[in-house]
């Protein structure tokens, strides 16, 4: 497809599982941003990748939360020993950084229950 | 990275212009004001983006004032299909490389028929 892609839209876990979240961002961008978003909030930055670097992680809220981009395509957020804290829906987007007005696009989020 | 405020909640009816404004008293040189949109179970989408004075695109209009701590997001004849949430963000951090967009609590439209 033509936008951001996120798999799966919805996961449910127990309490201290280890958890996969997929992003497919939009071809060719190479900018890619991990948001969380609690119920009535606004999305909370996690991370940014620029390529295949994480060029700014300071959202993570831990170190349970990790995510890679290994081949500046696809990223994976990963979430160790989950709580239920974590539960909330989690968006990818992705833009171009040639121009200034970088427009993100954001993909409909995984929304992840820890039971 | 500024930050804004705007309304938590707004009440419009179909056919009515709405304006929802957001104040950034801190607004950097080099920031650009941007609207984005949010219906329920979806990410956020762009609306518009501005630097200063007005911009208008098919959605809507953006107008900044001189002095650019403000900007309001006006959106005309609004239908039901516009109730959403609204995100005024700003930034443009360049100097980092990128474009880090922060969001806040956003506000609330409600069209009634």
């Amino acid at each position: 497809g033509a936008g951001v892609s996120q798999t799966p839209s919805n996961k449910v876990t127990e309490k201290g599982k280890y958890v996969e979240l997929r992003c497919d961002p939009i071809s060719g961008h190479t900018a890619l941003y991990w948001y969380r978003q609690s119920l009535g909030q606004g999305p909370e930055f996690l991370i940014y990748f620029q390529g295949t670097g994480a060029a700014d992680d300071s959202g993570l809220p831990n170190d349970r939360f990790f995510a890679v981009r290994p081949e500046g395509s696809v990223s994976t957020l990963k979430i160790q020993r989950t709580e239920r804290g974590d539960s909330a829906v989690y968006l990818c987007a992705s833009s171009l950084m040639e121009s200034v007005n970088t427009e993100a696009f954001f993909g409909q989020g995984t929304r992840l229950t820890v039971v | 990275l500024a930050k804004t405020t705007q309304p938590i909640s707004m009440d419009s009816y179909e056919g009515q212009e709405v304006n929802i404004t957001c104040s950034h008293n801190n607004i950097a040189t080099n920031d650009y004001i941007t609207w984005y949109q949010q219906f329920p179970s979806q990410g956020p989408r762009f609306i518009i983006q501005g630097y200063k004075t007005k911009v208008t695109n098919e959605v809507a209009s953006l107008f900044i004032p001189a002095d650019r701590k403000s900007s309001t997001l006006s959106l005309p004849r609004v239908s039901l299909s516009d109730t959403a949430v609204y995100y005024c963000l700003v930034g443009g951090d360049f100097s980092g490389g990128y474009n880090k967009l922060i969001f806040g609590a956003g506000t609330r439209l409600a069209v009634h028929p």
